[in-house]
């Protein structure tokens, strides 16, 4: 498995809390991205990071935001968590300049939330 | 617009028979094509992939895909599926030229009894 870490694993939270997830990894690759998987809806993009401070919208972005102030890092924040929310978020990696990888995109292990 | 089908959404298996799980494309370009794997509970795993040469490519665990590009396919098959083979398939596309977009197939849960 590629080397990407996501903290913390599981999370419950409250309505209207501020919510951050990290996302790290270790591969040097130069995008960084988080999805959200719910039944019946399958994976859908959040925000995608094309390089440090380089980032853009995906399909579900709104009460979403993200950082990324390092390679390795990319951090996605919930500004005020609503119920509609609560997913199983994955972070991905990927890197279309590396040799023999096809572009092939990684996932992390994923973040359980829950917000009640 | 670009999509991805797969078609079988849910699939019953008794061990050591064979499996094949279709996905179909839509997209103009050259393309990247892969299966991951879910397991319950867990991320999506990738099974293999396809970006150039020999369309029949090998994966992990006994799983092979061919590419038909006339047909816009990936199937996946496995000759002899396993109890442990149960878990979600994803197949997905992207298009080469290094874009981060990913178009991923809304997955085949596949059930192997004992």
């Amino acid at each position: 498995d590629a080397g990407i870490t996501q903290s913390p694993r599981h999370k419950v939270t409250e309505t209207g809390t501020p919510v951050t997830l990290r996302c790290h990894q270790t591969e040097n690759h130069r995008y960084m991205y988080w999805y959200r998987q719910d039944p019946g809806h399958g994976l859908r993009l959040i925000h995608y990071s094309y390089g440090v401070k380089d980032t853009d919208k995906g399909e579900v972005s709104d009460g979403y935001s993200v950082s990324r102030s390092k390679t390795e890092d990319f951090l996605l924040t919930l500004e005020s968590a609503t119920s509609s929310q609560t997913s199983v978020y994955f972070c991905a990696i990927s890197d279309p300049n590396g040799r023999n990888s096809g572009n092939t995109i990684y996932f992390g292990e994923g973040s359980w939330l829950t917000v009640v | 617009a670009q999509s991805v089908s797969q078609h079988n959404h849910h699939v019953i298996l008794s061990e050591a028979a064979s499996l094949e799980l279709g996905c179909n494309y839509s997209y103009g370009g050259t393309v990247n094509l892969f299966w991951y794997v879910q397991y319950p509970g867990q991320h999506l795993q990738l099974l293999l992939k396809y970006f150039s040469g020999d369309p029949l490519v090998k994966g992990i665990k006994g799983f092979e895909a061919e590419f038909i590009k006339s047909k816009f396919s990936f199937n996946l098959r496995k000759p002899s599926v396993q109890w442990s083979d149960t878990a979600e398939y994803f197949c997905a596309v992207n298009a080469q030229g290094g874009t981060y977009k990913y178009i991923f197939g809304t997955g085949t849960r596949l059930k192997v009894l004992a």
